[in-house]
């Protein structure tokens, strides 16, 4: 069963809201990720987790607060968004470690719309 | 750094026919890995097909197949019998291993359109 689940499917939020995206995975999967991608663009790294301690921040706004509670669990908190952060979130997990297969397997996405 | 690339942002392909989406990437190393990703305008990021380096074979999926050149640094994806779900953004992606942690690089993308 190769599935991520992304929960909400769409997200409005005003600029002054705390809102927070969820990803689960039963994969096994010890990495996960949290993606940015605006229309007909590939996506953009965000934050990586891996054995659920993040490895990986790519200098991303502290508006966004990734939090992993266990190794299936991915958060997004957002606060005090911008208009230009609107865009779709994706989540993915990956196997990870030597001799994982390295490819990344994806949400479905959650878009979001700050107003 | 390693850097992938697709030179085509849109084609068209008629339904049925035989379509080749180019990549080519540049990168010091000598082990790793080449994907293609499909994302459908309903938006989930559908993994095509992957290609380990130190493998010769070509990698093959049902219609999906890639012509993978590695001294050329070049990997393109040939998608026989077009299907019109075959309607999607591609990316290319490239990962190498190292430390606990894979990195996917993408490609630009690819907006592949089948005519019916």
């Amino acid at each position: 069963d190769t599935e991520v689940t992304q929960t909400p499917k769409h997200l409005v939020m005003g600029m002054t809201n705390k809102k927070s995206l969820k990803c689960e995975q039963h994969m096994g999967h010890r990495a996960m990720y949290w993606y940015k991608q605006k229309a007909k663009k590939p996506p953009e790294l965000m934050f990586v987790y891996s054995y659920e301690k993040l490895s990986i921040n790519e200098s991303v706004p502290s508006r966004f607060s990734p939090e992993c509670p266990n190794s299936s669990l991915l958060n997004l908190h957002l606060h005090a968004l911008q208009p230009e952060d609107s865009a779709l979130y994706l989540c993915a997990s990956s196997q990870d470690g030597v001799g994982g297969s390295y490819e990344q397997y994806f949400g479905p996405g959650t878009r979001l719309t700050v107003t | 750094a390693q850097t992938v690339t697709q030179s085509q942002p849109e084609m068209s392909v008629q339904e049925a026919e035989t379509v080749t989406l180019s990549c080519t990437y540049d990168t010091s190393e000598n082990n790793y890995y080449l994907f293609w990703y499909k994302q459908p305008p309903s938006r989930q990021m559908i993994l095509v097909i992957r290609q380990e380096a130190y493998k010769q074979q070509n990698a093959t999926e049902n219609r999906f197949s890639v012509n993978f050149q590695k001294a050329a640094k070049s990997f393109s994806l040939k998608i026989s019998d077009s299907q019109l779900g075959d309607t999607a953004m591609y990316f290319c992606a490239f990962a190498a291993p190292g430390g606990a942690t894979n990195k996917l690089i993408f490609g630009t993308g690819t907006l592949l359109a089948v005519q019916p």
